[in-house]
């Protein structure tokens, strides 16, 4: 089955410095991939996502980029602020022609903005 | 503006005592999840309804149910609690299934096991 693996699982950076955190997924078939943000808590929420179609996508400070050949997806958070430390999860997507689907999270990245 | 309730947001139970943990949501959306998030772990989807069609995950345990009796309410129901069912209890809803549907989580409800 669909497995996604989410690196690292910590992550501290000083204000101002770019984060950066990577995610593999195993189905070929998966074509959509949000990232959601969970403050302590709190309810994830959705940040950014990406189709299979489109290589790279930025908002703002934040940006996902896909490499659908190598199976994995990035997000990237510039000019970092205290108020981004929180959990990150990303997830893989796959949604099928019958309309079935699947979502799987990997397992979180724990980032800390030190001010 | 709350737009997925759930309730409680704590819940404490005993040992083998059935709870039930509720959600509404005023999007009218047409898909409602539960997961189940655990420590320091990603949330883990148990089940979730498109419209009245259950759609229950394959290693969803026979202890956990669920009803979703109209469009906005759904119902998670743990028929004999364990100890290892204390967790943080999520619930979302997607206006349909396709892709670029994001999913709007609530806050949760976390359930504790005496």
């Amino acid at each position: 089955g669909e497995n996604v693996e989410q690196h690292p699982s910590t992550l501290s950076v000083q204000e101002g410095d770019s984060a950066v955190i990577k995610c593999t997924y195993s189905d070929s078939a998966s074509n959509y991939f949000p990232w959601y943000k969970q403050e302590l808590g709190k309810r994830p929420q959705l940040i950014i996502d990406i189709r299979s179609n489109v290589g790279e996508k930025k908002d703002q400070r934040i940006a996902v980029t896909l490499n659908k050949t190598a199976k994995h997806f990035s997000l990237h958070i510039t000019e970092t602020q205290p108020e981004d430390s929180a959990v990150y999860f990303c997830a893989a997507k796959w949604v099928g022609d019958t309309g079935g689907f699947k979502t799987i999270f990997g397992a979180g990245t724990r980032l800390f903005v030190k001010a | 503006d709350a737009m997925v309730i759930q309730n409680p947001r704590y819940q404490v139970t005993q040992f083998g005592k059935p709870v039930t943990l509720s959600c509404s949501q005023t999007l009218n959306h047409n898909v409602m999840y539960w997961y189940q998030q655990k420590s320091s772990q990603a949330p883990k989807l148990l089940f979730h309804y498109y419209d009245k069609d259950f759609n229950n995950e394959a290693d969803t345990p026979d202890n956990f149910q669920s009803r979703r009796p109209n469009t906005s309410f759904c119902f998670l129901d743990i028929r004999s609690p364990g100890l290892g069912d204390a967790a943080m209890y999520l619930c979302a809803t997607s206006r349909d299934r396709g892709l670029n549907q994001p999913q709007h989580f609530g806050d949760g409800t976390r359930l504790s096991i005496l």
